[in-house]
């Protein structure tokens, strides 16, 4: 039973231009949501985060939004570079540390 | 200095054999976890340690056994190899306290023949 979806195995975006990864999650008692990166043979790692308390959280070219209604989380990377080409984790916490991921988005920006 | 490092990153092996992956972090956090991906890249979770006891066990063979020795380690053996045992295991850590995000090793590519 897959918690945290994340529909669109990958996306294209031209270089400059807005990526938009999305994410629906099924259980109301997830409070804090995070997106982690990944490249190619390495472990993922830390992109972002927000608590359930708030609906915006920005850093830089990451901006991470959350809809509790839609049960909905989306990362916007304006603007896409090259290098943010990577696999894409949502994940959403329970209480006790228990992280539920989704199955990933590679995102490719195209130069 | 890497901080969650897991060995070996590959490892062939015939089924029916018995392995381990060892896992080492250098952050000082008390939770430890083991993650399998699968071949269609979904995330999930085996078992998570906080210092050294056994938090969280997920349903998973009786053949994959966990071990803490202390709470910067955390082993994984796993008995009788099957080929659906054939994935990416990634050890992480993260602190225990508060909403703490994971930190994770490179992956162990586990291949079952």
């Amino acid at each position: 039973d897959q918690q945290v979806k994340q529909n669109s195995p990958s996306l294209s975006v031209q270089e400059g231009r807005i990526s938009i990864l999305n994410c629906d999650y099924t259980n109301s008692m997830f409070d804090y949501f995070l997106w982690y990166k990944k490249y190619p043979a390495e472990g993922p790692t830390f992109l972002i985060s927000i608590s359930s308390i708030k609906d915006k959280n920005e850093d830089g070219r990451f901006t991470v939004f959350l809809n509790k209604s839609a049960k909905h989380l989306s990362l916007h990377i304006v603007p896409s570079q090259p290098g943010d080409s990577a696999v894409y984790f949502c994940a959403a916490i329970l209480t006790g540390n228990q992280f539920y991921f989704g199955t990933g988005t590679s995102l490719t920006v195209i130069p | 200095d890497t901080a969650v490092s897991q060995t070996p990153k590959y490892l062939v092996t015939q089924m029916g054999n018995d392995k381990s992956i060892k896992c080492e972090q250098n952050l000082g956090h008390d939770t430890m976890y083991w993650y399998k991906q699968d071949s269609k890249k979904f995330l999930k979770i085996m078992f998570s340690y906080n210092n050294k006891e056994l938090i969280i066990n997920e349903t998973v063979p009786n053949r994959f056994s966990p071990k803490s020795p202390d709470k910067a380690h955390l082993n994984l053996h796993i008995n009788s190899l099957e080929l659906g045992d054939s994935a990416v295991y990634f050890c992480a850590s993260s602190q225990s306290q508060g909403y703490g995000e994971l930190f994770f090793g490179e992956g162990s590519r586990l291949t079952v023949l």
